[in-house]
């Protein structure tokens, strides 16, 4: 399978804690993209990362992206509840379809 | 902008019938959609890439005869699940790239999804 792989799994912290993600992925990729779930929704698109780029600030949000190691991270910070939901990276090769990753639960207890 | 409506949002039907899920583009014009299905706390899985105008292409697994998709035109794509089964319950979910700002870079936007369960 290509699809990518995320850690941890669930990730359970307090308000005001930061999050980070980590996302591994199998194949030479033209951007890598973030996307929030809300239990039992659509996808919202978080943040693109391109290929050339290593580092990329949104709001809370800081992605980082390493080609030579096949990996990526999304870090929250200053958590919400309102942040409770999986997050999925989704690999973009060229191919115009995405490939996601195993997604990580985040619980952002008050 | 760029908003993709699903439809139904839920739909329980019998073994052995066929369900129809629409998926549209309401803002945007939409030449490549992408058809996912998602397990209860699972990942997305492409099923099949839908071009308007030409026949879809099927990921390595997914029968062709069972998941029909149909991209009449530039804001509508449908997927019909012919003769559901049980294994068939899943939420399913709808993608479109918007061609006019793209500019090749891929992003998707997404559509609510459909509950499908089979009974």
């Amino acid at each position: 399978s290509q699809q990518g792989e995320e850690d941890p799994q669930a990730l359970s912290i307090q308000e005001g804690e930061n999050a980070t993600m980590n996302c591994s992925y199998k194949t030479s990729i033209n951007n890598l993209q973030w996307y929030r779930q809300n239990s039992g929704r659509g996808l919202v698109h978080l943040i693109l990362i391109r290929s050339n780029e290593r580092e990329k600030h949104s709001g809370r949000l800081r992605v980082t992206l390493d080609t030579s190691k096949k990996s990526s991270s999304l870090l929250i910070t200053a958590s919400r509840a309102a942040d409770t939901a999986s997050y999925f990276c989704a690999t973009d090769a060229g191919f115009q379809k995405l490939v996601f990753g195993t997604g990580t639960r985040l619980l952002v207890s008050p | 902008g760029a908003v993709v409506s699903q439809h139904p949002s839920r739909v329980i039907c019998k073994s052995g019938t066929s369900v129809k899920i629409e998926c549209r583009s309401l803002d945007f014009q939409a030449t490549t959609m992408f058809w996912y299905r998602q397990f209860p706390k699972q990942s997305l899985m492409l099923m099949a890439t839908s071009n308007e105008g030409s026949k879809a292409t099927y990921e390595q697994g997914v029968e062709k005869d069972k998941f029909l998709i149909n991209h009449a035109s530039l804001t509508l794509s449908t997927l019909t699940v012919t003769s559901a089964h049980p294994e068939d319950s899943s939420f399913y979910i709808c993608s479109a790239r918007d061609r006019g700002r793209d500019r090749g870079i891929g992003k998707q936007y997404f559509g609510p999804g459909t509950r499908l369960t089979v009974t």
